[in-house]
C-alpha cells in the first residue's frame, strides 16, 4: 500500500461530458501529479501540482485542469470529453525538495468514455 | 528533453531462469533513473531507482539494474524468475520532477 488512494476505480461517462477524478495524496507529500495510460502504453504526464500551485504541464488541452486542496489532496477535470479520454489515470504524491524524491502511485480510476 | 526507450515490448522466461529487461536512456546529464512494475488492474510500484550514489542498483523483490553512462543503458536483471513476476516492467527517467515512462515491457514466466 502506498498510501495514495484514488476515487472512484472506475468510471462510464458520455463524450462530451465532464469529469472529475479525485486523489489523496500520502501522509506529508506536498506534491502530486497526475498521469494518463492509454490502454497497451506507458503513462503520459498530464500536469503535476506543487503547494497549490500548477508546476509543470504535459501536452494535454486545456479542458484537463486539476486543482491542489491545502491538505495536498488533488482533483483532475476533464471537460468535453472525447472518445481518446478512455484511459487509467493515475495520481503521484511525492515529497519535492530540490533532489528528485520518489513518487508513490495510486491505483488508478478506469475512464471509459462512450 | 529525456527519454527512455525499452528495447524489448514483451519478454518470456521460464520461472527459475534470468531476467533481462532492457532500457536505453537519452540525457543532456545525469539522470534519475526508475524502474516500476505494474501487475495486471493494479497501480505502479517502484522497484528501484539510481540517483548517482551507485551504479549497481539494488531493488526490492531481487531485482537490481546497472546505470552504464557509456552505454546510455539501465537493464533490469533478477537472477531466477518467479511466476509472481508476470507484470509490466516501466524504465522511466525524471525530468524536472515530472517522470517520463517508456512503452513497457511485458514479462511472462512460464512454469
Amino acid at each position: 500500500e502506498t498510501g495514495v488512494t484514488q476515487s472512484p476505480t472506475h468510471l462510464i461517462k458520455t463524450r462530451g461530458q465532464q469529469v472529475t477524478l479525485r486523489c489523496s495524496s500520502q501522509s506529508g507529500h506536498n506534491t502530486v501529479s497526475w498521469y494518463q495510460q492509454a490502454l497497451g502504453q506507458g503513462p503520459q504526464f498530464i500536469f503535476q501540482y506543487y503547494r497549490e500551485e500548477e508546476n509543470g504541464r504535459g501536452n494535454f488541452p486545456p479542458r484537463f485542469s486539476g486543482l491542489q486542496f491545502p491538505n495536498y489532496s488533488s482533483e483532475l477535470n476533464v471537460n468535453a470529453l472525447e472518445l481518446d479520454d478512455s484511459a487509467l489515470y493515475l495520481c503521484a504524491s511525492s515529497f519535492l525538495q530540490g533532489a528528485i524524491s520518489e513518487a508513490f502511485f495510486g491505483q488508478g480510476t478506469r475512464l471509459t468514455v462512450v | 528533453a529525456q527519454s527512455v526507450t525499452q528495447l524489448d515490448s514483451h519478454v518470456s522466461v521460464s520461472e527459475g531462469t534470468p531476467v533481462l529487461l532492457r532500457c536505453n536512456y537519452s540525457s543532456s546529464y545525469s539522470p534519475s533513473l526508475f524502474w516500476y512494475v505494474q501487475h495486471p488492474n493494479k497501480g505502479l510500484q517502484l522497484l528501484l531507482k539510481y540517483t548517482s550514489a551507485a551504479t549497481l542498483v539494488k531493488g526490492i523483490n531481487g531485482f537490481e539494474a546497472e546505470f552504464k553512462k557509456s552505454e546510455t543503458s539501465f537493464h533490469l536483471t533478477k537472477p531466477s524468475a518467479h511466476m509472481s513476476d508476470a507484470a509490466e516492467y516501466f524504465c522511466v527517467v525524471s525530468e524536472g520532477g515530472k517522470l517520463i515512462f517508456g512503452q513497457g515491457t511485458e514479462l511472462s514466466v512460464k512454469p
